[in-house]
């Protein structure tokens, strides 16, 4: 099966400063991986995309990088705000979306 | 908000009944997709519909079974409850299967199994 893994479960920034969240995973042919954002008692929330044939995508204040030589990708939150304070799922895409455990991000005011 | 609406927003079953879950798909959308999400968990897929077609199933059992609607909306049918089922069951709707295409998820239903 697949095996989509996340470094962390849990981080916590002070407001203000740059947030990365870090995933892994395993199958090498996954060609398309997005971030979502998930608050409480909601679904997830798409943040940003990337194909395997980019290595970096930014849109605002979310920059996501791909490292296909480690299968590993990453999400930088800049100016982290407290509105960012959510659990994020890092997705691969081959013939169906996995998804990671999720890092919970706490913004610290 | 998406526009993706779910129904009923929670829902609590004895195990061995049988449970129906609903998606409104957002407007412009024709494929449906379903997860099923436990607790501190990722979601995990289930199965996709497309133009009223399963395209696509995940790793779970046959009591898992859905429909899609000519006006794209979908079911989820679980029977046989289990208590493992108790879950955020999602649906998501985009327009088309091929990547990169964008979700976009329904709040989700609560079910209970106890």
């Amino acid at each position: 099966g697949e095996s989509v893994g996340l470094h962390l479960p849990t981080l916590s920034v002070q407001e203000g400063d740059n947030s990365i969240i870090n995933c892994a995973y395993s199958n090498s042919a996954s060609d398309y991986f997005i971030w979502y954002k998930q608050e409480s008692g909601k679904g997830p929330q798409f943040i940003i995309d990337i194909r395997s044939n980019m290595d970096k995508r930014q849109g605002q204040r979310v920059t996501v990088l791909l490292n296909k030589t480690v299968k590993h990708l990453s999400l930088q939150i800049a100016a982290t705000q407290p509105g960012d304070s959510a659990v994020y799922f890092c997705a691969e895409n081959s013939d169906q979306f996995y998804f990671g455990t999720g890092t919970s991000l706490t913004v610290i005011p | 908000e998406t526009g993706v609406t779910q129904s009923p927003t929670h829902l609590i079953k004895t195990r061995g009944q049988q449970v129906t879950l609903r998606c409104s798909s957002q407007s412009g959308h024709n494929t449906v997709s379903w997860y099923q999400q436990a607790l501190g968990q990722g979601p995990q897929f289930i199965f996709q519909y497309y133009r009223e077609e399963e395209n696509g199933r995940g790793n779970f059992p046959p009591r898992f079974s859905g429909l899609q609607f000519p006006n794209y909306s979908s079911e989820l049918n679980v029977n046989a409850l289990e208590l493992d089922d108790s879950a955020l069951y999602l649906c998501a709707s985009s327009q088309g299967t091929l990547a990169p295409y964008e979700q976009y998820f329904g709040p989700g239903t609560r079910l209970t199994v106890t």
